[in-house]
């Protein structure tokens, strides 16, 4: 079975900070992780992924996230918040190997503080 | 390339109707997967279609079904609405099916079905 928890359901920063969102996964197997990011009305759109290459992915906008598998963990970063970054923000895991369908975790709102 | 297009985009049901929600994945994707996000329950995945053939389905009730036709357009339709329905239903393409293609599936804008 594959899980994935955001520990944090709301996370507000201010404008100009760094962003940290948290995300803890379970897999039996060696997992595809991603984190999507919803802006009001909109579809979800891809952020980055890790697919077992480089331990550290980089993403659009400035994002990026680490895989630690000792910590199971898989948490989302970006050096300075913008504004445009106000938005909810999920953690996918999808087997690498398996027939299984993207399992996402229960989202993180992030708000900006002007 | 056009990205993946979901219509209607807005729709508004009465309780024992039967909806149908369309999505165009792609162009090139032959995979296409269904979810329901609900404020309750988050983004649940419904099931997921490769090649016409269903390969994957989410714990949904029989209610909820669906069908890919030879140009990889998708349909998902809900019968006998209940008012727990109202969601947003988003259509996301892959070029391979899921699990295989290690890579993103391409999200769509959604359908916000209202059910009263």
């Amino acid at each position: 079975a594959q899980s994935v928890t955001q520990l944090d359901s709301h996370v507000s920063v201010s404008e100009g900070t760094p962003v940290l969102l948290r995300c803890n996964y379970s897999s039996s197997y060696s997992p595809s992780l991603f984190w999507y990011v919803q802006h009001p009305n909109k579809g979800l759109q891809l952020l980055l992924k890790y697919t077992s290459a480089a331990t550290l992915v980089k993403g659009i906008n400035g994002f990026e996230a680490e895989f630690k598998k000792s910590e199971t963990s898989f948490h989302l970063t970006k050096p300075s918040a913008h504004m445009s970054d106000a938005a909810e923000y999920f953690c996918v895991v999808s087997l690498l190997f398996g027939n299984e369908k993207l399992t996402f975790g229960t989202g993180t709102r992030l708000t900006i503080i002007p | 390339k056009a990205g993946v297009t979901q219509t209607p985009r807005y729709l508004i049901k009465t309780r024992g109707q039967q909806v149908t929600l369309s999505c165009s994945p792609i162009s090139g994707h032959r995979s296409v997967s269904w979810y329901q996000q609900t404020p309750g329950q988050g983004l649940q995945f419904l099931f997921e279609y490769f090649s016409e053939t269903q390969r994957n389905k989410g714990n949904f009730p029989g209610r909820f079904s669906g069908r890919q036709f030879s140009n990889s357009r998708s349909e998902m339709n809900v019968s006998t609405l209940e008012l727990g329905d109202s969601a947003l239903y988003l259509c996301a393409s892959t070029l391979r099916a899921t699990g295989t293609s290690r890579g993103e599936q391409f999200f769509g804008p959604g359908t916000r079905l209202t059910v009263l």
